[in-house]
């Protein structure tokens, strides 16, 4: 199985501020990877998919990049509605796995 | 807009079987471009891929739950189901229904997910 860790566990910061996110793949996984947002309470919600293509409708301050083993998503300049849990999820074999998640707190 | 519904029993005793059903509105379930997946999360913890199902039955299942899980579709009333047999307490979960397009999963629509409390 592929084992996703994501880094780091929290973190806290301000709005305006440029974050990024960093997950690792335990083996290559290629460019299947996505990102969702999740808040208290709700379901998560697609951000990227395939490493680095915006959802439709998520705003453009959130990007992702990277292939094979490392990937990371930004978020340019931090919103209130920004603060949530971030999930990494793997698409590339069975059984698809998720991080364990990041939690974005206000600073 | 595509909407997903979960229900089913709150509470599930040990041993028993957990039965969910996620109800689709606003597209049809028989539509060749996607597959229809369910996920869960333990209280406070990450999310764990269960399974997922297309329209004309095939399904696919995460292997460490595979021995215990069944998914089906009704087609007719735009429904599937989940079945988790001898079910523990670490079954305890909120489980979500969730469209992913193709065989990729990328969930891009979610059900609201709902508490399943196994508890005698």
């Amino acid at each position: 199985d592929i084992q996703m860790t994501q880094s780091p566990s929290s973190v806290s910061a301000s709005v305006g501020d440029r974050v990024t996110i960093t997950c690792q793949a335990s083996q290559g996984i290629s460019s299947w990877l996505a990102w969702y947002q999740q808040k208290p309470g709700k379901a998560p919600k697609l951000l990227i998919y395939a490493a680095s293509s915006l959802q439709s409708g998520v705003p453009s301050r959130f990007s992702g990049s990277g292939s094979g083993t490392d990937f990371t998503l930004t978020i340019s300049s931090l919103q209130p509605e920004d603060f949530a849990t971030y999930y990494c999820q793997q698409a590339n074999s069975f059984p698809y796995s998720f991080g364990q998640g990041t939690k974005l707190e206000i600073k | 807009q595509l909407q997903l519904q979960e229900s089913g029993p709150g509470l599930v005793k040990p041993s028993e079987t957990l039965s969910l059903t996620c109800t689709v509105s606003g597209g049809s379930i028989s539509s060749s471009t996607y597959y229809w997946g369910w996920i869960r999360q333990p209280p406070g913890k990450g999310l764990e891929w269960i399974g997922s199902i297309f329209y004309l039955g095939s399904t696919y299942y995460n292997p460490s739950l595979e021995s215990r899980v069944t998914i089906s579709v009704d087609t007719s009333k735009n429904q599937f189901s989940l079945k988790l047999s001898s079910v523990t307490a670490a079954d305890t979960a909120v489980y979500y229904c969730a469209r992913h397009r193709g065989v990729t999963p990328y969930f891009d629509y979610w059900g609201q997910g709902t508490l399943v409390t196994v508890s005698s």
